[in-house]
């Protein structure tokens, strides 16, 4: 009965080789969020979706693209991975005025 | 300075003991307020949401806003192995959508 279902759980990658991380979820929430975390460090939000709108953080690197083709699917795009984009990626969902809820996140391992 | 200032521990405690998790915050256009606990490798998990000021208590947690000071707390009580993690504080301000900062969380251990 997960709500924020990320697939897959662990991804590993070669350096510079194109990559794609899934999010779906079942709340039918109009928010969705990606945010990089990394060891003992707060989670760092890269952009979300409000509806179709995509919203970008200013210091999120061209690297990273993400979709949304409905409202239950979510996905992170990163074209060129760099060992420093090794991290867990986590997805979140939410609405305007509520908590985000969150998957169980994506380790990303790049070799 | 950062927004949310959060000591990241660890904090080791025994079985039983009550814990104390802080965060003190410089915005005082934050207005609501949540803690999430994370297990290693895992997604957090909400664990108390919280409007302005005041104290919420759901079973063994307790969490307390002073918006006069700038500083939230998250209580527990009875603590278990079970709640060694990492328990971060978000905030947000009021209106309209509005983006989590979290602090950087506290590794806290309960020994049995």
């Amino acid at each position: 009965d997960a709500m924020v279902i990320q697939n897959p759980r662990y991804q590993v990658t070669q350096f510079g080789k194109p990559v794609t991380l899934s999010c779906s979820q079942t709340l039918n929430h109009n928010v969705m969020y990606w945010y990089q975390q990394k060891s003992s460090q707060a989670p760092k939000l890269l952009f979300h979706y409000y509806d179709k709108d995509f919203n970008n953080e200013a210091d999120t690197p061209d690297n990273f693209q993400s979709r949304r083709p409905n409202t239950s699917f979510c996905f992170l795009d990163i074209r060129s991975p760099g060992l420093g984009d090794a991290a867990m990626y986590l997805c979140a969902t939410g609405t305007a005025n509520t908590e985000a809820f969150f998957g169980q996140g994506t380790r990303l391992t790049v070799v | 300075q950062k927004e949310v200032e959060q000591d990241p521990g660890p904090l080791s405690v025994p079985e039983g003991a009550i814990v104390s998790l802080n965060c003190t915050y410089s915005n005082s256009a934050f207005q609501y307020f949540m803690w999430y606990r994370q297990y290693s490798r895992k997604g957090p998990e909400l664990l108390m949401y919280t409007y302005s000021s005041g104290n919420k208590e759901d079973g063994r947690f307790t969490a307390q806003v002073d918006k006069s000071s700038k500083y939230i707390s998250l209580f527990i009580r009875d603590s278990q192995p079970s709640d060694s993690a990492t328990y971060l504080c978000a905030m947000k301000k009021n209106t309209g959508f509005q983006k989590l900062v979290f602090g950087t969380g506290t590794r806290l251990l309960v020994s049995p």
